[in-house]
C-alpha cells in the first residue's frame, strides 16, 4: 500500500505570496490532518478533514485554510505569507477521524519564506 | 500554549545503555499518549502509546510509563541501538480530539 504523499517536497516563496500544499492520503483513509513543525515548537495541529468537512481546527490565523476533495486528497493554503510561516508542513492520514494512534505521516513539505 | 513539553532538546547515550526520554503535560483532560519517532526527511512514525487507564505499556525494547498525578510520561529504550538515533516526539490527545505534540528530543546513540 502506498504511503502518504505530499507535494511539493520543497518550496521557496517570498513574503506576501500565497502557497498551496497538497496531500494524498493512504488509499482507503478518509481523514487527513495537517501539522506545522518548527524548531522549538514541535508539531502544531492545524486542522483535520473528514469526508470533505473540517472536523477540528488548531489555533492558527485565518490565513491558513484547507479543504478536502471527494477522493480524500487534501490541500492547505497559506495566504499573505510571513517569514514565520517557514516550517515543515506535515500531513497525516487515518481511516477515521480522531483515531490519532493510527495516523500515518507523509514526508512533509519544507516551506521557506524569504 | 505548550500543553505538551519535552524539556530536553537532545540526549546522547552509549549503545547498549538505557535511553530515557521525558515528557510533561498540563492538560488533565488528556487521556491518550503517544510517542513518535522521526528520521530526517521522513514523516514521524508511530512508536508506542498508552491510555490513561494504564501506567505502563511495553513493546519489545520500548516501554512507556505514565504518571498521571505528576502529569509526566517517559519512554525507555533498552538496550539503545545506533538505529534508534532520531527525534522523538511525545503527543497527547483528549476524547479523540486533535493531538498535541511536544517539541521533540533528538536522541543520539553512540556506538
Amino acid at each position: 500500500k502506498a504511503g502518504v504523499t505530499q507535494t511539493p517536497r520543497y518550496l521557496i516563496k517570498t513574503r506576501g505570496q500565497q502557497v498551496t500544499l497538497s496531500c494524498s492520503p493512504i488509499s482507503g483513509h478518509r481523514s487527513v490532518s495537517w501539522y506545522q513543525q518548527t524548531p522549538g515548537q514541535g508539531l502544531q495541529f492545524l486542522f483535520e478533514y473528514f469526508s470533505e468537512t473540517q472536523r477540528n481546527k488548531g489555533n492558527f490565523p485565518g490565513r491558513f485554510s484547507g479543504r478536502q476533495f471527494s477522493n480524500s486528497r487534501s490541500e492547505m493554503n497559506v495566504s499573505t505569507l510571513e517569514l514565520g510561516d517557514s516550517a515543515l508542513y506535515l500531513c497525516a492520514s487515518s481511516s477515521f477521524p480522531g483515531q490519532t494512534y493510527e495516523q500515518y505521516f507523509g514526508p512533509g513539505t519544507r516551506l521557506t519564506v524569504t | 500554549d505548550q500543553q505538551v513539553k519535552q524539556n530536553s532538546p537532545s540526549l546522547s547515550v552509549q549503545e547498549g545503555r538505557i535511553s530515557i526520554l521525558n515528557c510533561d503535560y498540563t492538560n488533565s483532560m488528556f487521556d491518550y499518549f503517544l510517542w513518535y519517532k522521526k528520521y530526517p526527511a521522513e514523516g514521524p512514525t508511530f512508536l508506542i502509546s498508552i491510555s490513561s487507564i494504564k501506567d505502563k505499556n511495553e513493546d519489545g525494547r520500548f516501554t512507556v510509563f505514565l504518571n498521571k498525578s505528576a502529569k509526566h510520561l517517559s519512554l525507555h529504550i533498552v538496550p539503545s541501538q545506533p538505529g534508534d538515533s532520531a527525534v522523538y516526539f511525545c503527543a497527547a490527545s483528549s476524547n479523540n480530539n486533535d493531538m498535541r505534540f511536544g517539541a521533540g528530543t533528538r536522541l543520539t546513540v553512540k556506538p
